[in-house]
Formats: structure tokens, sequence, C-alpha cells
């Protein structure tokens, strides 16, 4: 069966630092991947997506990710932080067996310090 | 832009009572989900439905019906609250199904006690 795994459930940047958060996925084929952003008191909002192509994605308020089929991983990167990038953040994976499922991660706390 | 829109933002119910959560998109999708968000456990579907009167069994729907008789609504519904279904619920809709992204509401926080 699909699953995502964010190894990180908690994570603290000073504001300014580059960031990364892990995601890795269990798939047999090449699957749909996405990271949405949760602020305190909202829904998730979609950053960016992976469908197939170039395995560099740029999204929305500067954030990229990296599809690495040999790692089976979509790692989500932003150069410098910013104190509103502190929210929770949720890989997410559909796959072909249902395709019409998102499967989640558990999500990962993301805390910016001044 | 989608607009998905749940109608209560908090909500305090008492064990054993019928709970309904409505949700309203504006922009014609086909599909509708509803999720619960509990910490460490991230988001985990419930129901989804790909049409009006069309719904599909999720990961967790025990304790858990729908309703979907217009295409922009779609009801969550508690047959009989318990105080473990007390929890965040999101709903998301999406213009069709495969690989189109979700579009979420801003979540009801429900209190059964």
């Amino acid at each position: 069966a699909q699953s995502v795994t964010q190894p990180d459930i908690h994570i603290t940047v000073s504001e300014g630092a580059s960031l990364e958060l892990r995601c890795n996925y269990s798939y047999g084929a090449t699957p749909y991947l996405f990271w949405y952003v949760q602020s305190p008191g909202q829904g998730l909002q979609l950053l960016l997506k992976y469908f197939s192509g170039d395995t560099l994605v740029q999204g929305i308020k500067g954030f990229e990710a990296e599809f690495k089929r040999s790692q089976s991983s979509f790692n989500l990167r932003k150069p410098s932080v910013h104190w509103s990038d502190a929210a929770e953040y949720f890989c997410a994976v559909v796959g072909s067996y249902n395709t019409d499922k998102l499967i989640f991660g558990t999500g990962t706390r993301l805390q910016v310090f001044p | 832009d989608v607009k998905v829109t749940q109608s209560s933002r908090y909500l305090v119910k008492r064990t054993g009572e019928k709970v309904f959560l409505e949700c309203v998109q504006d922009m014609d999708h086909e599909n509708m989900f509803w999720y619960r968000q509990d910490p460490g456990l991230g988001l985990r579907l419930i129901y989804f439905s790909y049409d009006v009167k069309m719904k599909e069994k999720g990961d967790i729907p025990e304790g858990y019906s729908v309703s979907r008789e217009k295409k922009e609504r779609f009801s969550l519904i508690l047959e009989s609250a318990s105080t473990n279904q007390t929890s965040m619920y999101l709903c998301a809709s999406r213009i069709d199904r495969g690989n189109s992204p979700l579009h979420f509401g801003n979540g009801t926080r429900l209190t059964v006690t």
C-alpha cells in the first residue's frame, strides 16, 4: 500500500536560515506528490506538486521540492526562511491503485526564531 | 479562487448527540472529501464523494456517514457522537479524479463532552 513518511515531527530554524523538510513515500510506480502548508487555525494550502517531467518543482512562497526516485523522496526546501513560514507542513501522495485518495504524512511543525 | 466553506469553526456537542458538519464549495467540483486531523496522526480520510448521491468509504468511516444531495454541498454526520470523535474536521474538494489538487476549508474543531 502507498504510504508517506515525514520523519521530522518538529523543526526549529532561525529566520534567514535555509530549510529542508523531508518526505519519503512508498509506491511502486511514479507517484503524484504534493506539499501542503497549514497555518494556525487554517485549512491546508497547496505549496507545489509533482506529476512528471522536471524533478525540481517550484511552488508558492519561495518553496521548491525535488523528486528523487532512487531515494523515494520529495523533500521541500527554502533558501531563506521568514517568520511567516512558521506552520505545519504536509507531504501527500496519490497512487494509481486508487487515484481518488490522497494519502498524507503526519506533518512537520516548523518553528522560526527571530 | 476556489472557496470551500465549512459552516462552523467550533462546535461543542454532548455524547450521544447527532452532529452535522456542513461543507459547501463554489467551483462546481466533482469530488469532495472529509478528513479528520489529529496530532501525530496527520489527516485521515473518512469519506469521499465522486458526484451527487455517490459516496465511498475512506480509511476511518466507522461512526460516520455522509450526504451529498447537491453537487456543491457535502455533509458529514456523526450518528451518535462519542468523545473519541473530538477532533479537527477538514473538508476538501477538487475538480475531478486523479492528480488535481485538493482545496481545503478552514476546518471545524469539534469537541464532544
